[in-house]
């Protein structure tokens, strides 16, 4: 079975950093991309981050770049999102997701002062 | 950016109904859609990926269609299990976008 456990999230004041991590089993981890998606309160889902199998590409969303990293350990099957300078407006819950199939539970993460 | 258009934002239904939830991309999206299932609490669930794929697991009441840019979800008799949010994910290009959701509520 196929489990994705999010941790990490939590409240933080703009400027600060946060990261975030996934551990995932249940799946060959090296063989899939892996994705961080948010979903702030209240509001639709937006997808924030993707790394390649071997991490050797990353792609991310506009409002995010120069801030956040996504990386992955593939000898310990987890995913990162290391996030600095947050803004208010990062405010959400992340969810790690493979192969945009299946989602963690998410973790919260709140910024403000 | 790839604006996935969804539609309708809300609907309400009763059991047994046949039900379809639309997405519509600004531009085409190769059949690289997938449907997912939120309820509160929960992580969402993929149902349908690549247009028309069954998730395994997942009943064959639940169907999709589509190419280019129109796709659709449908759920052909409805189960008082199957009232939730859904909504669409285009993975065809980099950034992917979602669909703004469908609440579906009991009438």
């Amino acid at each position: 079975e196929v489990q994705l456990v999010e941790s990490g999230g939590g409240l933080v004041q703009p400027g600060r950093s946060l990261k975030l991590s996934c551990a995932a089993s249940g799946f060959t981890f090296s063989d899939y991309y892996m994705a961080w998606v948010r979903q702030a309160p209240t509001k639709g889902l937006e997808w924030v981050a993707s790394i390649s199998y071997d991490g050797g590409s990353t792609y991310y969303r506009d409002s995010v770049k120069g801030r956040f990293t996504i990386s992955r350990d593939n000898a310990k099957s987890s995913l990162y999102l290391q996030m600095d300078s947050l803004r208010s407006e990062d405010t959400a819950t992340y969810y790690c997701i493979v192969a945009a199939a299946y989602w963690g539970q998410g973790t919260l993460v709140t910024v403000s002062s | 950016d790839i604006q996935m258009t969804q539609s309708p934002s809300f609907l309400s239904a009763s059991v047994g109904d046949r039900v379809t939830i639309n997405c519509k991309a600004s531009q085409n999206i190769n059949k690289y859609l997938n449907w997912y299932q939120q309820k509160l609490g929960e992580a969402p669930k993929r149902l349908i990926y690549n247009t028309n794929n069954l998730q395994t697991g997942i009943p064959s009441r639940f169907s999709g269609s589509g190419s280019g840019t129109d796709y659709t979800l449908t759920i052909s008799s409805l189960q008082p299990e199957d009232f939730a949010t859904y909504f669409c994910l285009q993975h065809n290009s980099f950034p992917w976008t979602f669909g703004g959701g469908t609440k579906l509520e009991l009438k």
